[in-house]
């Protein structure tokens, strides 16, 4: 497997844009959650889903930020509109409970690096 | 709530020196622990993990933990590091039984800076 793809590895914008994170996690996995990383505040889980439906979405900063997942491959996550203080490092993960030594293993994909000017 | 407490934020260490990373856990149920490794400009990938059984966990890259439920704590230790051990690394805990949906919470990380 290619392992957790994530897509575009960087991206820079202007305040006001949309922005659109995408991610494929592993096939097979059910488990996916988005994570944010910044110096200041350092990995802070965003949302995750289980079998496609949002578990908790307890750590999305604001109403601008959406989370998607319209099937097993494909997650999005979107701000709109952004914000120079949403720059960041987006980082995707999947996992699995249906591999008994994998069991609460996250696999994480390289992160889109967002600079918004 | 839990969470995960990683005393030092940076740790710079000679090569081939031993090392070891703090982290001290607070939960109110029994917990799953983990270790995360994240080298620069690429995602993190697991270290170790304890779920039961023997408290000292052996992973990946000559690196082991061990599980002092009376200190709450799971340091990481490696006897002798290399320069390709410099990176961030993470200590995160999932309670149990359930582990929440698999969901972790993680440690503030530290930087381990290997110098020759």
């Amino acid at each position: 497997d290619a392992g957790v793809i994530q897509s575009p590895r960087h991206e820079v914008t202007e305040m006001g844009q949309e922005v659109t994170l995408r991610c494929k996690p592993i096939s097979g996995h059910d488990y996916l959650f988005w994570y944010r990383q910044t110096m200041m505040r350092g990995l802070e889980l965003l949302i995750y889903f289980n079998n496609n439906v949002p578990i908790d979405d307890s750590g999305m900063p604001e109403d601008r930020f959406s989370a998607k997942m319209p099937n097993a491959s494909f997650s999005t996550l979107k701000i709109q509109p952004s914000e120079p203080r949403d720059s960041a490092v987006y980082f995707c993960a999947s996992s699995t409970e249906t591999i008994p030594s994998e069991v609460y293993e996250q696999y994480f994909g390289p992160g889109t690096r967002l600079t918004v000017t | 709530a839990q969470s995960v407490t990683q005393l030092d934020s940076q740790v710079p260490v000679f090569e081939e020196a031993p090392v070891e990373l703090r982290c001290n856990y607070s939960s109110s149920v029994s917990v799953y622990l983990f270790w995360y490794v994240q080298y620069p400009n690429q995602g993190l990938q697991l270290l170790l993990k304890y779920l039961s059984g023997s408290t000292l966990v052996k992973g990946i890259n000559g690196f082991e933990a061990e599980f002092n439920k009376s200190q709450t704590s799971f340091h990481l230790r490696k006897p002798s590091v290399h320069i390709s051990d410099t990176a961030e690394y993470f200590c995160a805990v999932s309670n149990q039984p359930e582990a929440a949906g698999n969901k972790l919470t993680f440690g503030g990380g530290t930087r381990v800076l290997v110098k020759p």
